[in-house]
């Protein structure tokens, strides 16, 4: 079955720091990954995604992610994080097939980050 | 620029009661989905449409009932109301692509949180 795992419920990271959420997919083919930003009391907003192509992909706000097909991961990064990138973050994958075009979210990852 | 726009915001319903969750769309796009986010069990989709006239069960599509009688509207139903669906309902929309365009890039609405009590 299609899922994603996002191993940890929470993340904390002092303000300029780096930081990182995890993401783990388990996908038949090739994947199309996506990561998501929920600001409080708000939708979920597009952040990056992977089609194919580099395995660095450059997303909103600094946000990166890195593709690896080989630990089958997809984690969410930024060189120096701010305390408005405090969220909640959402891995997801794309599944596809005769009529159905879904995304299978990850349960959420909090990044707090302390000033 | 409105987007994915869902009313109520807010409501309260008592057990039993019925209210339809009201979710609708000006990008003219296929593809619409209505989900529900409980706390630490990220979102659940309850149905989704890939387009006027089509739609389909999702992971929890019990107690809910949809339509999509037009590209813009995606209404929610809930039949007979019950505690266990008290949540957050995320509306939210997409156009594919095709092919190395495909993106499927969802837009959220605010969403509506419903209490059962």
């Amino acid at each position: 079955a299609q899922s994603v795992a996002q191993p940890e419920d929470q993340v904390n990271v002092a303000e300029g720091n780096p930081l990182t959420v995890k993401c783990t997919y388990s996908v038949s083919g090739n994947p199309y990954l996506f990561w998501y930003v929920q600001y409080p009391n708000r939708g979920l907003q597009f952040l990056l995604k992977y089609i194919t192509g580099d395995n660095l992909v450059k997303g909103s706000y600094g946000f990166e992610a890195e593709f690896n097909k080989s630990q089958t991961s997809f984690h969410l990064k930024k060189p120096s994080a701010l305390v408005s990138d405090s969220a909640l973050y959402f891995c997801a994958v794309r599944v596809i097939a005769y009529n159905t075009d879904k995304l299978i979210f990850g349960t959420g990852t909090r990044l707090q980050v302390f000033p | 620029n409105a987007g994915v726009t869902q009313t109520p915001k807010f409501r309260i319903l008592k057990i039993g009661q019925s209210m339809t969750l009201q979710c609708t769309q000006d990008m003219n796009h296929n593809y619409m989905y209505w989900y529900r986010q409980d706390p630490g069990m990220g979102l659940k989709l309850i149905y989704y449409s890939v387009g006027a006239g089509i739609t389909d069960k999702g992971e929890v599509p019990n107690g809910y009932n949809v339509s999509r009688s037009t590209t813009e509207d995606f209404p929610l139903r809930l039949e007979l109301a019950a505690p266990s669906q008290t949540s957050v309902y995320f509306c939210a929309s997409s156009y594919p692509g095709q092919g190395m365009e495909a993106k499927n890039i969802q837009y959220f609405g605010a969403g509506t949180r419903l209490s059962v009590l």
